[in-house]
């Protein structure tokens, strides 16, 4: 079975502090692939980053940077000096084999606020 | 590029009728997964459709159906609804990689289903 735990339900920052978005994650597969999703109020889930287990390399995006831990089943989410923009939930996702199909299990999400 | 859309963006329901949610998806993709998200969860997985058919299943009763058109767009219908199925209803397409199951999903905006 698949889960992914999202501990923090809500995070509130000031515009420019930098924040990290926790995601745990358990699986038994080896192959798997680990998704950040943004939806903001409109209600859009918006496709952020894709990773598989085989890359465990951080990645930076302007902004944005990603932390993949195999070995504490981790993927954090840190944004660098935070936008009133940024203010949205965000959901992590992992997707493995399943009948021979990845479906992603989300976790319950982070809402960030980020105030002027 | 046009991307996922949805119709209706928001409908009302009472008890007991029947709805139907369309979806299209994004150009160049052949997979539709439908997701119900409640109120502060993350999304749950309904069922995923393609080449026209009902290829994986999450745990959702029989009133949930669907279809998928040779165009690849989608329908998702639900009977008798109750009002627990209040809820935004995400579509999300994405395209099969042979050997692979389906690569990155990408969101709709979603029709907010209110059941009265």
């Amino acid at each position: 079975a698949q889960k992914v735990t999202q501990a923090q339900t809500e995070i509130s920052v000031v515009e420019k502090e930098d924040v990290t978005l926790d995601c745990v994650y358990e699986t038994r597969d080896t192959t798997y692939y680990l998704f950040w999703y943004k939806q903001p109020p409109s209600g859009e889930l918006v496709f952020l980053i894709r990773r598989n287990s085989f890359d465990e390399q951080n990645e930076i995006s302007g902004r944005y940077s990603w932390n993949f831990q195999k070995s504490t089943s981790s993927f954090n989410f840190t944004i660098t000096a935070s936008q009133v923009v940024d203010s949205a939930v965000y959901f992590c996702a992992l997707s493995a084999t399943s009948g021979g199909s990845y479906i992603p299990t989300f976790g319950r999400g982070t809402s960030l606020i980020v105030h002027p | 590029d046009a991307g996922v859309t949805q119709s209706p963006t928001h409908l009302i329901k009472t008890r007991g009728q029947q709805v139907t949610l369309r979806c299209s998806p994004k150009s160049g993709h052949d997979t539709v997964s439908w997701y119900q998200q409640a109120l502060g969860q993350g999304p749950q997985f309904i069922f995923q459709y393609y080449e026209e058919e009902e290829r994986q299943r999450g745990n959702f009763p029989d009133r949930f159906s669907g279809h998928q058109f040779p165009n690849y767009s989608s329908e998702l219908n639900v009977n008798a609804l109750l009002l627990g199925d209040s809820a935004l209803y995400l579509c999300a397409s994405s395209l099969e990689i042979s050997g692979q199951g389906t690569d990155t999903q990408y969101f709709g905006p979603g029709t907010r289903l209110t059941v009265l």
